[in-house]
Formats: C-alpha cells, sequence, structure tokens
C-alpha cells in the first residue's frame, strides 16, 4: 500500500448508530489531518494532529470523536450522527515541522450518508 | 476564510492549454501560493506550488506576477482527465503540519 488510504470507502449509518471511519497512512510523515466536504460546500477542517497530539479542532461537535493512537494511523469516530452530516470525509497527512513543506497528501475519502 | 479569488468556471477544449487565474492581492512576504485540484469525489491532488518565481513541474507551471499579488496556473495541453476543481491556496511559510483553507475553486471543463 503507499500513500494514504481510508476505510470504509462508502459507510450509510442510521441515526443511532455507532461507526469508524479508519484512515492509514504510509508515507512517513507526523501529521495528520481529517476534513469534511459537504455537498456544494468548500473543504472544511475537522481536526489536526501532528505527532499524534491534537493541535487543531474546528469547532466540530462532540458527535465526531477523533483518535490518532499512532502517527501513522487516524480514527475518526461517529455516534448518533444527524442526516444534515453525510458528506465525503477526508483524510490527509503531511510531514510538520519542515519550514516551506505544506504538500498535503489526501486519501481517497469515504463517503457517508446517514439515515 | 480563503485569502484568494478564483472564477468560479472555465471551460477549454482538448489540447489547447488552460489557463486558470487567482488574486491573493493580500499575500504576506512568507506566504506561498499553493495549487491543488479535485477530480470529481476524489481527494484533492497536489499540484505545484511557488513563492515569487514561476514553476514547473510534470503537471504544469505556475506564473506568478511581480508584485505576488496574482498568478495562473498552465495546463499547457489540457486533456478530459484534467476535468476537476483547481484550487488556489496561499499560506505561510512556516504553517507546516496546519490545515489548508480551501475556497470555492474554478471548476475546469475541458471537452473535445
Amino acid at each position: 500500500e503507499t500513500g494514504v488510504t481510508q476505510t470504509p470507502r462508502h459507510l450509510v449509518m442510521g441515526m443511532t448508530n455507532k461507526k469508524s471511519l479508519k484512515c492509514e497512512q504510509h508515507l512517513g510523515h507526523n501529521a495528520m489531518y481529517w476534513y469534511k466536504q459537504s455537498a456544494k460546500k468548500p473543504l472544511e477542517l475537522m481536526f489536526v494532529y501532528n505527532f499524534k497530539e491534537q493541535t487543531e479542532n474546528n469547532s466540530v461537535p462532540s458527535r465526531f470523536s477523533p483518535e490518532c493512537p499512532n502517527s501513522s494511523h487516524l480514527f475518526l469516530h461517529l455516534h448518533t450522527l444527524q442526516p444534515e452530516d453525510s458528506a465525503l470525509y477526508l483524510c490527509a497527512s503531511s510531514q510538520a515541522g519542515l519550514a516551506g513543506v505544506n504538500e498535503q497528501f489526501f486519501g481517497p475519502g469515504t463517503r457517508l450518508t446517514v439515515l | 476564510d480563503a485569502k484568494t479569488t478564483q472564477p468560479p468556471s472555465m471551460d477549454c477544449a482538448e489540447g489547447r492549454a488552460a489557463n486558470l487565474p487567482c488574486n491573493h492581492s493580500t499575500i504576506s512576504g512568507n506566504e506561498y501560493v499553493y495549487w491543488y485540484r479535485q477530480i470529481h469525489s476524489q481527494g484533492p491532488q497536489y499540484i505545484i506550488h511557488g513563492l515569487k518565481n514561476n514553476e514547473t513541474n510534470e503537471m504544469a507551471s505556475l506564473i506568478i506576477t511581480e508584485d505576488r499579488k496574482s498568478s495562473t496556473l498552465i495546463l499547457p495541453h489540457a486533456t478530459l482527465r484534467d476535468t476537476a476543481v483547481y484550487y488556489c491556496i496561499v499560506r505561510d511559510f512556516n504553517q507546516a503540519g496546519t490545515a489548508l483553507i480551501f475556497g470555492k475553486g474554478t471548476t475546469l471543463s475541458v471537452s473535445s
């Protein structure tokens, strides 16, 4: 596996379900990100992790709970979601700590539908 | 809010050059210009970045004006696979490990 992988690619869940999205990067990076892209809207940041520590939380509701157990893996735990949470959830990684090197590599995304 | 302004859409004939403009009139001295693109329902893909000199790689060329207030991404020979949303982003040289701020981008449609 190379690059950034995300599983599952598609997920349909009810409002009372609990599910998790997984992201794995094989690039040796130390920063990982969750972005959300709702229909017809720009990508928006949810969370940033640098060296496994959360450094940014863009006022995300608590029904979204991130977890970063190591620098290669990032999870997004979901519970009691709302239909308006249906969106494409994108994971990205980059190498933090190198000034000027800001290229982020994105995974293919998880298409989430909340019924 | 995004610090850039881009036209919402552009059309280009296959095989011709696609020139995508971006205004970033408030860019500061430490900020680079980055271009990403997003093909429908996929993750964004990095294209190129630059500070003040023109840059070229295997995907595109980036022309930055001398005052750095605007730039143009050039796809020299557009193909149907270049149909995507193109995002111009400015960010600080020292902000490795922070989020990208995406605007609405330019939807480029390449047709045969």
